[in-house]
């Protein structure tokens, strides 16, 4: 059973960076075909994809974070990491970080964190 | 970005009642479409991968159906546990991933 835990702190001041780390037990985050993603939700909202990266280190990023973001995976210690730049208010959410499946249709979000609140405020 | 709008934004409904949610993108998406259910406090739980294919381990009330860019999510017979959120997304256009608002769905 794959497992995932988000870690990092729950307070970040405006303009600085945030920075996640996801611990992945249960598998080998090396694994082919899975793509290790980021999803956030601001509170009370809906959901809003970050991004993903591959055991390669290639990382894919939405257009609309893509100048902020950064995620990238170290192997040797099955963990992937997500650091945003400049953050503002607005970017005070509850973040996931998940494991998408690869198949005919595209990605499907299989295991997911318990999520982390990460609060903007100085 | 593809636009995802789902229908209705929230609804009541009974135990044992069948409910039906609609998810519509704004160009064809063919069947790059999943649907969530997140209950308070929690993840969301993958129920629909492919627009129509169950995930293993959810139950068989659940089913997904349609192709292009009108999608539903039917719940045959409902159950308390099953009250939560439910989100479609579509990954047509990996890595711009969107989700729809949600769509609440709460004890009549």
């Amino acid at each position: 059973q794959v497992q995932l835990q988000e870690s990092g702190p729950g307070l970040v001041k405006p303009s600085q960076t945030l920075s996640l780390t996801c611990t992945v037990s249960g598998g080998s985050i090396s694994s082919i075909g899975y793509y290790w993603s980021w999803v956030r939700q601001l509170p009370g909202k809906g959901l809003e994809w970050i991004g993903y990266v591959y055991y390669s280190g290639s990382a894919y990023y939405s257009p609309s974070l893509k100048s902020r973001v950064a995620i990238s995976i170290d192997t040797s210690q099955n963990q992937f990491s997500l650091r945003l730049s400049s953050v503002t208010a607005a970017d005070t959410a509850v973040y996931y970080c998940a494991r998408s499946a690869s198949g005919t249709y595209g990605l499907k979000v299989d295991y997911w964190g318990q999520g982390t609140l990460v609060t903007v405020s100085s | 970005d593809i636009q995802m709008t789902q229908s209705p934004s929230s609804l009541s409904a009974s135990v044992g009642d069948r409910v039906t949610i609609t998810c519509r993108a704004s160009q064809s998406i063919s069947s790059y479409l999943n649907w969530y259910q997140q209950k308070p406090g929690k993840a969301p739980k993958l129920l629909i991968y492919a627009a129509s294919s169950l995930q293993t381990g959810v139950p068989s009330r659940f089913s997904g159906s349609g192709s292009g860019t009108d999608f539903t999510l039917t719940i045959s017979s409902l159950r308390p546990e099953d009250f939560a959120t439910y989100y479609c997304q579509q990954t047509y256009t990996s890595p711009s991933i969107t989700f729809g608002q949600g769509t609440r769905l709460e004890i009549k």
